[in-house]
C-alpha cells in the first residue's frame, strides 16, 4: 500500500520533445505528490508539486496531470532539453500521518541533440 | 531562503571507525528530518525519522545502534555511522519539510575503506 510504481526505468528524448514519466499509487491517504530531480552525485531538487484537489499544475516548462479516481500522475517535461538530463523521481505522502515521502524507483531520462 | 545542508560532502573512513554526518536546516527549523540512503542507480531509502528532543524512528531493517541519529535543536540533526564497513559506503541524504515542501540536502558520499 505503500508503494508508488514508477515508469519507465529510462527514457531518452530528442531535444525539443515532450518527455513524459508515470506513476501510480495505491494509498488513498496519500495526499502531497512532489516530483525531484537529481543529477549525480547531488542531492534531488523540488521540481514541482500537487495536491489531490487539482488535476493539473504547470510551472514553466514542467508540468504534473492527476488523476484522483485511476491513482496516478505524471510529470510532463515540454520542450526537453540536454541539460534536463538527469534522474528523475516522483514521491507520495500522507502529509497528515507520519510525513514521510514514498518515492518512486526513479527514470532515468536522457535528452539528445 | 530555506535550504538543507549536510556536511562533510564526502568522507572516507577506515573500516571499524566511525563517522558522523551533519544535517543543518538553513533560516528555517526542522522539528522533523529524515534520513535517506541511496545506492548508485538505485531510489532513495529512508532509513529514519529524526525528530527533535526525542527518539528517531527507525524504518524496519535498519540497525538503530549502527545508525546513530541526534536531532539535539531545531536546525541540527546527526546521522553517526557507528564501526562502519565497506557495505555502509553509499550515499547519504537528508530531508526536511518546510511548509509543504520537502528539501533535501545536497549528499554525503561516504566511502568505507
Amino acid at each position: 500500500q505503500q508503494q508508488v510504481k514508477q515508469s519507465p526505468q529510462s527514457l531518452i528524448v530528442q531535444k525539443g520533445g515532450i518527455s513524459i514519466i508515470n506513476c501510480a499509487y495505491e494509498n488513498t491517504a496519500f495526499d502531497y505528490f512532489p516530483w525531484y530531480q537529481q543529477f549525480p552525485g547531488k542531492g534531488p531538487a523540488l521540481l514541482i508539486a500537487i495536491r489531490p484537489d487539482v488535476s493539473e499544475k504547470k510551472e514553466g516548462r514542467f508540468t504534473i496531470s492527476f488523476n484522483k479516481s485511476a491513482k496516478q500522475f505524471s510529470l510532463h517535461i515540454m520542450d526537453s532539453q540536454p541539460g534536463d538530463s538527469a534522474t528523475y523521481f516522483c514521491a507520495a505522502s500522507n502529509t497528515g500521518g507520519g510525513n514521510k515521502l514514498t518515492f518512486g524507483t526513479g527514470t532515468q531520462l536522457k535528452v539528445e541533440l | 531562503g530555506a535550504v538543507v545542508s549536510q556536511h562533510p560532502s564526502r568522507v572516507i573512513c577506515k573500516s571499524g571507525t566511525s563517522v558522523k554526518i551533519e544535517c543543518r536546516s538553513l533560516d528555517f527549523q526542522a522539528t522533523t528530518m529524515f534520513w535517506y540512503r541511496q545506492f548508485p542507480k538505485q531510489s532513495l531509502m529512508l532509513m529514519a525519522t529524526s525528530n527533535e528532543g526525542s527518539k528517531a524512528t527507525y524504518e524496519q531493517g535498519v540497525e538503530k545502534d549502527k545508525f546513530l541519529i541526534n536531532h539535539a535543536s531545531l536546525t541540527l540533526s546527526t546521522l553517526t555511522v557507528t564501526s562502519a564497513h565497506p557495505e555502509d559506503s553509499s550515499f547519504y541524504i537528508c530531508s526536511a519539510r518546510w511548509g509543504q515542501r520537502y528539501l533535501f540536502g545536497p549528499g554525503t558520499r561516504l566511502t568505507v575503506t
